[in-house]
């Protein structure tokens, strides 16, 4: 089956820094990845779409400019936090699936993003 | 908009008796419905799908889901349950009017218990 890796999958930062994590289609070429943050109590908020070569669409209340998101080969998408904070702390996934086969959707391990 | 409600939190169950995990939908038009698993720490995994066809949806690990248009819902089951089963269940819809989007429930925790 389809793979999606994620790196890191544990980081901690200091609060006012930035942190990368990556997303990665091991064995497809991901037309859209989606970034998620799931919650302590379990709920998994959609954050962003991305489509490889093209901006990201974010959800409504998800700010552009602290989550950044590249899409920069049918392989990679990044999400940047920047000017962590310790609200930020949270389990990010990512997903990606590959046209046509939009109904399969594929999730990375997640990375659990600690800031101090 | 297109969106899932998972109304338990929790759900309890021994071994060997069977489980359903619940979940309804709204959507416009036709439902593209899922079931994803999570286990600690881990990112999550598909179960199964209902797209058209049968109401009844077999998946993986013996479960399977009914598709009940008139209840709107897309409840979960296993005949036998067993403590590995016991994770966090995600109900979720495809948004086919908007890139394809994913909207997933509140989750379900499911506690099979020895």
């Amino acid at each position: 089956g389809a793979v999606v890796s994620q790196h890191p999958s544990r980081v901690i930062c200091k609060s006012g820094t930035s942190v990368k994590i990556e997303c990665r289609s091991l064995d497809f070429q991901a037309t859209t990845m989606f970034w998620y943050r799931q919650f302590p109590k379990k709920s998994l908020m959609l954050m962003a779409t991305s489509n490889e070569g093209s901006k990201a669409t974010y959800e409504q209340g998800v700010e552009k400019d602290k989550f950044l998101i590249n899409h920069a080969s049918l392989t990679l998408s990044t999400l940047t936090v920047t000017s962590a904070h310790p609200e930020d702390s949270s389990f990010y996934i990512c997903s990606a699936n590959s046209f046509p086969r939009v109904n399969e959707q594929y999730f990375g391990p997640g990375t659990r993003l600690t800031v101090t | 908009a297109q969106s899932v409600a998972q109304p338990e939190d929790q759900v309890n169950v021994a071994e060997g008796n069977p489980l359903t995990v619940k979940c309804t939908y709204s959507v416009s038009g036709n439902p593209y419905l899922f079931w994803y698993v999570q286990y600690p720490n881990r990112g999550l995994q598909f179960l199964l799908k209902y797209i058209t066809g049968d109401n009844l949806v077999k998946g993986s690990y013996g479960f399977e889901a009914e598709f009940n248009k008139s209840q709107t819902s897309f409840h979960l089951k296993k005949p036998s349950a067993l403590v590995s089963d016991s994770a966090l269940y995600f109900c979720a819809v495809r948004d086919i009017l908007s890139f394809n989007k994913f909207y997933f429930g509140s989750g379900t925790k499911l506690n099979v218990k020895p």
